[in-house]
């Protein structure tokens, strides 16, 4: 199985900052790495796909990198939008797809 | 516009039986593989299951293998998740899942989400 580590796991920053979140796989996973957005109560939603394709109708803010087994995603200059969980998941197998994910709080 | 309305959540017994739907519109469902996602309270995003856009191929999480049976009509463009033998742990939000166009496993459209608790 493949084992997807985030970290931090919580993140204080305030509207401005930029912030990096880092994702780990536990074997080489190329490029099929994915983040997600998920504010409360609402279903996820596709940031960035294949390492570091934004996903149309996403802000140019979020950008991610990385390939083999690290990754991350940074968002250049935080907006009172932004504040929400973060999700990495790899698409390379179907096992144990998602990362535990990264909750991102106004400091 | 590409919509997944899920529906079919509830409170069910441990060890009952229920059945989810998700309508899809907006799309040629019949041309993608579609999956169910589920969140447990507070909790992060558990991979569920997968089938393929025919309906010819599926996949099943560890920890709901012989339990769950994940299958389509793409006449009604309608995907199912028949879950029994249920546990207080599968207790979640249970999300309709699209993959995006080429990338399997890439999700980008997502349901609401339908409910699902399980307790006595």
């Amino acid at each position: 199985d493949i084992q997807m580590t985030q970290s931090p796991s919580s993140l204080s920053a305030s509207v401005g900052d930029r912030v990096t979140i880092t994702c780990r796989a536990s074997q080489s996973i190329s490029s099929y790495l994915n983040w997600y957005q998920q504010k409360p109560g609402k279903a996820p939603k596709l940031l960035i796909y294949a390492a570091s394709s934004l996903q149309s109708g996403v802000p140019s803010r979020f950008s991610g990198s990385g390939s083999g087994t690290d990754f991350t995603l940074t968002i250049s200059s935080l907006q009172p939008e932004d504040f929400a969980t973060y999700y990495c998941q790899q698409s390379y197998s179907t096992l144990d797809t998602f990362g535990q994910g990264t909750k991102l709080e106004i400091k | 516009e590409v919509q997944l309305v899920e529906s079919g959540g509830g409170l069910v017994q441990p060890g009952g039986s229920l059945r989810l739907s998700c309508s899809a519109s907006g799309f040629t469902f019949s041309s993608y593989a579609m999956h169910w996602v589920r969140q447990a309270p507070g909790k992060g995003l558990e991979y569920v299951s997968a089938i393929s856009s025919n309906g010819g191929s599926t996949y099943y999480a560890d920890s709901v293998k012989g339990r769950f049976t994940i299958s389509r009509d793409n006449s009604k463009n309608t995907l199912y998740l028949q879950m029994s033998s249920l546990r207080a742990e599968d207790t979640a939000v249970y999300y309709c899942v699209k993959d995006a166009v080429g990338q399997w496993l890439v999700f980008d459209y997502w349901g609401q989400g339908t409910l699902v608790t399980v307790s006595s």
